[in-house]
């Protein structure tokens, strides 16, 4: 079935630095990729989405000088958080669109904890 | 119009019997329904989805029950195990299925314990 490899799985920085996450489709070609963070004990919130080759498109409330997403390729995209605060610290997940099941997949996350 | 309300927030069940996560929706336009585990600190996946052509699905020991009219569904988890403890989340797109599939909204998610 579809596979999103996120990396990395968890990753500590001090405040001020950008971190950068990766999330790879290593099975299918994803179109589109959804950007999701989440906070302990709470649904999902939708941050971005991004399609191949052009500019993500942000939900209402998130920064996208702060949260810049690349999605240069059909299997890989990515996410930096850049100035990263204490209040940044979260969980990150990537989920891509796929035409094999017209489904979603998720990848397994990322912990970003900021010092 | 774009929220998915989901209860109970927390559910706890014995071993072996049923559970059941209730979901409802306002946007009729919704046409992809998924429901979702996740266990802590992993990603979610998907357990099992439905199209509202169908008023029920079943895949094992998780089926989904859906009613168009009362713009509700839910999922019914049978024989509980102790290994299903996790969250649960619904949720709910639009155009799913066809060469244009938006967003997933969803629900506010359930935390599952089943006791051995």
């Amino acid at each position: 079935g579809a596979v999103v490899s996120q990396h990395p799985s968890w990753v500590i920085c001090k405040s001020g630095t950008s971190v950068k996450i990766e999330c790879r489709s290593l099975d299918f070609q994803a179109t589109t990729m959804f950007w999701y963070r989440q906070f302990p004990k709470q649904s999902l919130m939708l941050m971005a989405t991004s399609n191949e080759g052009s500019k993500a498109t942000y939900e209402q409330g998130v920064e996208k000088d702060k949260f810049l997403i690349n999605h240069a390729s059909l299997t890989l995209s990515t996410l930096t958080v850049t100035s990263a605060h204490p209040e940044d610290s979260s969980f990150y997940i990537c989920s891509a669109r796929t035409s094999i099941n017209y489904g979603y997949t998720f990848g397994s996350g990322t912990r970003l904890t900021v010092v | 119009q774009q929220q998915v309300k989901q209860s109970p927030q927390s559910l706890i069940v014995q071993k072996g019997g049923i559970s059941i996560i209730n979901c409802a929706y306002e946007n009729t336009a919704f046409d992809y329904f998924p429901w979702y585990q996740q266990f802590p600190g992993k990603g979610p996946a998907l357990l099992i989805a439905i199209r509202p052509d169908v008023s029920e699905k079943k895949e094992g020991r998780f089926t989904i029950s859906f009613n168009k009219s009362a713009k509700q569904f839910s999922l019914h988890i049978m024989d509980s195990q102790p290994g299903d403890s996790a969250t649960y989340f619904c949720a709910a797109s639009i155009g799913a299925g066809g060469t244009s599939y938006g967003k997933l909204t969803f629900g506010q998610g359930t935390i599952l314990t089943v006791h051995p």
